[in-house]
């Protein structure tokens, strides 16, 4: 069975920084393409970031690009998001996200449970 | 970056009305589009990848169809388990991959 298990949501003061992670079991995590994606209250899905299978591709959305890095550990089978310069518009639920394909990017098949960063002081 | 824009935002039905949700692209997407299933409190879930290809386990009363700028998802007969919101993705290009704003199925 595929889990996929976030962690380091907390409260932190504007201009803070925090570090998500994502624990990854039951699949080949070395495989796949790995997505962050945020949800602020109340409000619709936002895409983060995404990291190739290996690390050496990482793409990012305009509002976090150079405040935020995604990164992973294939030996641990672990996604990061390493989250600087957190501004009160981070606000947000944060899911890791699994790609549904092997190399390249479509659907993500699989979601974690969400992990909460509110940005406040 | 590629915008999504579903319709209607929100609307009601009733069991086993068939409902039509529409999504469109900013520009040509081919099929490189996803639609998700999200209810309050829980993650999203993938029903169709591909525009087209049903998720494996997901019911077949859902459907997608569509190619270019303008995407559907189709449910055949609304059961209670399908009130929820739908969100539409393109993955053609990024980044962004980006998603449409959401559609809210209530009840009527």
């Amino acid at each position: 069975e595929v889990q996929l298990v976030e962690s380091g949501g907390v409260v932190v003061q504007p201009g803070g920084s925090l570090r998500l992670s994502c624990a990854a079991s039951g699949f080949t995590f070395d495989d796949y393409t790995m997505h962050w994606v945020r949800q602020a209250p109340g409000k619709g899905l936002e895409w983060v970031s995404l990291i190739s299978w290996d690390g050496g591709s990482t793409y990012y959305a305009d509002s976090v690009k150079g405040r935020f890095t995604i990164s992973r550990d294939n030996s641990k089978n672990s996604l990061y998001l390493q989250m600087n310069s957190l501004r009160t518009e981070d606000t947000a639920l944060y899911y890791c996200a699994k790609d549904l394909k092997i190399i390249g990017v479509a659907g993500l098949d699989y979601w974690g449970q969400g992990t909460l960063v509110t940005v406040s002081s | 970056a590629i915008r999504m824009t579903q319709s209607p935002s929100s609307f009601s039905a009733s069991t086993g009305d068939r409902v039509t949700i529409t999504c469109r692209a900013s520009q040509g997407i081919s099929s490189y589009l996803a639609w998700y299933q999200q209810k309050p409190g829980k993650a999203p879930k993938l029903l169709i990848y591909a525009a087209s290809t049903l998720q494996s386990g997901v019911p077949s009363r859902f459907s997608g169809s569509g190619s270019g700028t303008d995407f559907t998802l189709t449910i055949s007969c609304l059961q209670s388990e399908d009130f929820a919101t739908y969100y539409c993705q393109q993955y053609y290009s990024y980044p962004p991959l980006t998603f449409g704003g959401g559609t809210k199925v209530e009840i009527k």
